[in-house]
């Protein structure tokens, strides 16, 4: 079945300092990607996708790009802000025939920036 | 405009108590989810509606009942609850066209605690 790996949290950063979280995914066909971020007591909020290889995924100066060749949809931010702490989730959505329907998500990583 | 929205808030009931949950959407999708998030825990699928029809349920017990009146509302009616059934209860919608990415997009949550 589908799958994500997300790497292990707490990631704690200086602000100003650069960002990578790490995500793999397992998955048959071409799935489409994406980039969740939830912020403490609220829902979650879809920050970036990607559906398919080699697109780029972009927004508030993160960015994400989907890499069939090692199943991949790395998490990048060259600058983080003290707002940036959140917790990110990676999630996959499979391709029709394969789960289209639901979203897989992997376990999330909390992210602290501190000033 | 990508709201969903959710009410209430915060809820507060006993095992024996019913109260439901509500969400709306106006962004014309035809896709509605209901989720059930743990603390540090990542959203766990529990209905999905296509087109006002129940397609998915990730057999979750009886003592929640879904409920879609229409394209734009969708209902988590709450019955005998347990303590454990304990969490925030996210909604979410996406469209279902052919060559849409399908993301979704989630509302605010319900903060559920069950007495």
């Amino acid at each position: 079945g589908n799958s994500v790996t997300q790497m292990e949290g707490p990631v704690t950063l200086s602000e100003e300092a650069f960002l990578t979280i790490n995500c793999t995914y397992t998955a048959t066909g071409y799935p489409s990607l994406f980039w969740y971020v939830q912020y403490p007591g609220e829902g979650l909020q879809l920050l970036l996708k990607a559906t398919k290889a080699d697109d780029k995924g972009s927004n508030k100066g993160f960015e994400a790009t989907y890499r069939k060749e090692t199943t991949s949809f790395h998490l990048e931010k060259g600058s983080v802000q003290v707002s940036d702490s959140a917790v990110y989730f990676c999630a996959l959505r499979g391709a029709r025939g394969t789960g289209f329907q639901k979203l897989v998500f992997g376990t999330g990583t909390r992210l602290l920036v501190s000033p | 405009d990508t709201e969903v929205t959710q009410t209430p808030k915060h809820l507060v009931m006993g095992m024996t108590n019913k109260k439901s949950l509500k969400c709306e959407q106006h962004m014309g999708h035809r896709a509605m989810y209901w989720y059930k998030q743990k603390a540090k825990k990542p959203p766990e699928l529990m209905f999905v509606y296509s087109y006002e029809k129940l397609s998915i349920n990730e057999s979750v017990p009886s003592r929640f009942s879904p409920e879609c009146p229409n394209s734009s509302l969708l209902n988590l009616h709450l019955h005998a609850l347990q303590p454990e059934d304990s969490a925030l209860y996210l909604c979410a919608s996406s469209q279902v066209k052919e060559r849409s990415s399908y993301e979704q997009y989630f509302g605010p949550g319900t903060r559920l605690t069950v007495t």
